[in-house]
């Protein structure tokens, strides 16, 4: 199957810095990207839609301003959380694919932790 | 609204099957995908149903009835690395994925 790579697998940062998490479409484009946050023991949250060469979708609840999203290219999306805060920390998955008949690819998810 | 209901925590016992149940309720319906997750990690696909019926692959199978909004997903000969949350999800009439809680899945020796 198609693989999506996400980076980095895990960071630690400081409340009030900023930290950019990476989705790549390996071997396909993807013109359309999906960012998950999943806390423990829940589902996934789609956060918003990343679309290649165009402002992203937000979930309505979700800050644009604080989960900058940027799909400049075919195959990256990169998530930037701005100012994080504790409550900030959690699972951040972001997934290609998964529209009409075919299955979503997920990358590998990124563990981020505010202190 | 939209809704995906699948039991919170399910035990069985290695070498034994489990069927998962999933029933939902969308505003349309473009398939439904089971998801494999394990602790810390990302889901992995596991099966795409959008035809009434049966789909095995495996020692897993996944059922669907799209007249009664159901599925689920058939375990069999259960080994300890099937510990893991299974997520069911319905692909809606805009192709958005609508995520259930997922089901814990315990597994004894």
């Amino acid at each position: 199957g198609a693989v999506v790579s996400q980076h980095p697998s895990r960071v630690i940062c400081k409340s009030g810095t900023s930290v950019k998490i990476e989705c790549r479409s390996l071997d396909f484009q993807a013109t359309t990207m999906f960012w998950y946050r999943q806390f423990p023991k829940q589902s996934l949250m789609l956060m918003a839609t990343s679309n290649e060469g165009s402002k992203a979708t937000y979930e309505q609840g979700v800050e644009k301003d604080k989960f900058l999203i940027n799909h400049a290219s075919l195959t990256l999306s990169t998530l930037t959380v701005t100012s994080a805060h504790p409550e900030d920390s959690s699972f951040y998955i972001c997934s290609a694919g998964g529209q009409k008949d075919t299955e979503a690819f997920f990358g590998q998810g990124t563990r981020l932790t505010v202190v | 609204g939209q809704n995906i209901d699948q039991p919170t925590e399910m035990t069985a016992t290695e070498g034994a099957i489990v069927q998962i149940n999933c029933t939902y309720q969308t505003s349309g319906f473009n398939g439904l995908f089971w998801y494999q997750q394990h602790a810390g990690e990302a889901p992995t696909f596991l099966s795409y149903n959008v035809l009434d019926g049966l789909e095995e692959k495996g020692r897993f199978s996944s059922f669907l009835s799209r007249s009664k909004g159901y599925s689920y997903l058939l375990l069999k000969e259960l080994q300890m690395k099937d510990s893991a949350s299974y997520l069911c999800a319905v692909m809606d009439s805009n192709y958005q994925l609508i995520w259930g809680a997922g089901t814990k899945l315990i597994i004894k020796p």
